[in-house]
């Protein structure tokens, strides 16, 4: 199946440094990619939705100033927790859609963020 | 209420022991569904998709009851690699669409 990568895979921050976390499909083009949120024993939480050549669309209640995503090539999508903050902490996850016509979406094995 | 909810669990069940695991969602538009494993601290696994007409990929089966907004999951013979947590997750329409995700059912296999 299709890869998709995520690094780092862990960081450690300090409160109100930026960090960028890169998602990249290996094997496969992705037009779109989705950045999640799942903070400990709860859902995975859409943020956004990133999209190559064009500006990301962002759920109800996420900052945009504050997680900006830049998409920059078909295989290629960044988060950047801008002034990052304790409650930031949390881990990120993407997807990108499978090439198919299903729903497939294929994850990166995810960011884990801890802010002190 | 939450679009789609989950029992918490934790699901403890000796090896060998049929698990079922339920899930309700609340859009009735919701066109796709699925159910995902995720072991801990790692990415949400598909795990298969769910079918009206119902689907079984060996242990597993999945129902999804439209008409009730119901989607369950059955494990036969469970085993020890099956420990993880177990997501419902639908979306609103085919193709490039967001999913929603259930908060997970966590299910723990014991000797």
């Amino acid at each position: 199946g299709a890869v998709v990568s995520q690094h780092p895979s862990w960081v450690i921050c300090k409160s109100g440094t930026s960090v960028k976390i890169e998602c990249r499909s290996l094997d496969f083009q992705a037009t779109t990619m989705f950045w999640y949120r799942q903070f400990p024993k709860q859902s995975l939480m859409l943020m956004a939705t990133s999209n190559e050549g064009s500006k990301a669309t962002y759920e109800q209640g996420v900052e945009k100033d504050k997680f900006l995503i830049n998409h920059a090539s078909l295989t290629l999508s960044t988060l950047t927790v801008t002034s990052a903050h304790p409650e930031d902490s949390s881990f990120y996850i993407c997807s990108a859609p499978g090439t198919d016509s299903t729903d497939t979406q294929y994850f990166g094995p995810g960011t884990r963020l801890t802010v002190l | 209420r939450k679009e789609v909810e989950q029992d918490p669990g934790p699901f403890n069940v000796p090896e060998g022991a049929t698990v079922a695991f339920n899930c309700t969602y609340s859009n009735s538009a919701s066109q796709s569904f699925f159910w995902y494993r995720q072991d801990c601290r790692k990415e949400p696994k598909l795990l298969m998709s769910v079918y009206s007409s119902g689907n079984e990929d060996g242990r597993f089966t999945a129902q999804l009851n439209r008409a009730s907004q119901y989607i369950s999951l059955l494990i036969r013979d469970s085993k020890l690699s099956d420990s993880a947590t177990y997501l419902c997750v639908v979306s609103l329409s085919w193709g490039y669409n967001k999913l929603i995700f259930g908060a997970g059912t966590r299910l723990a296999v014991h000797p």
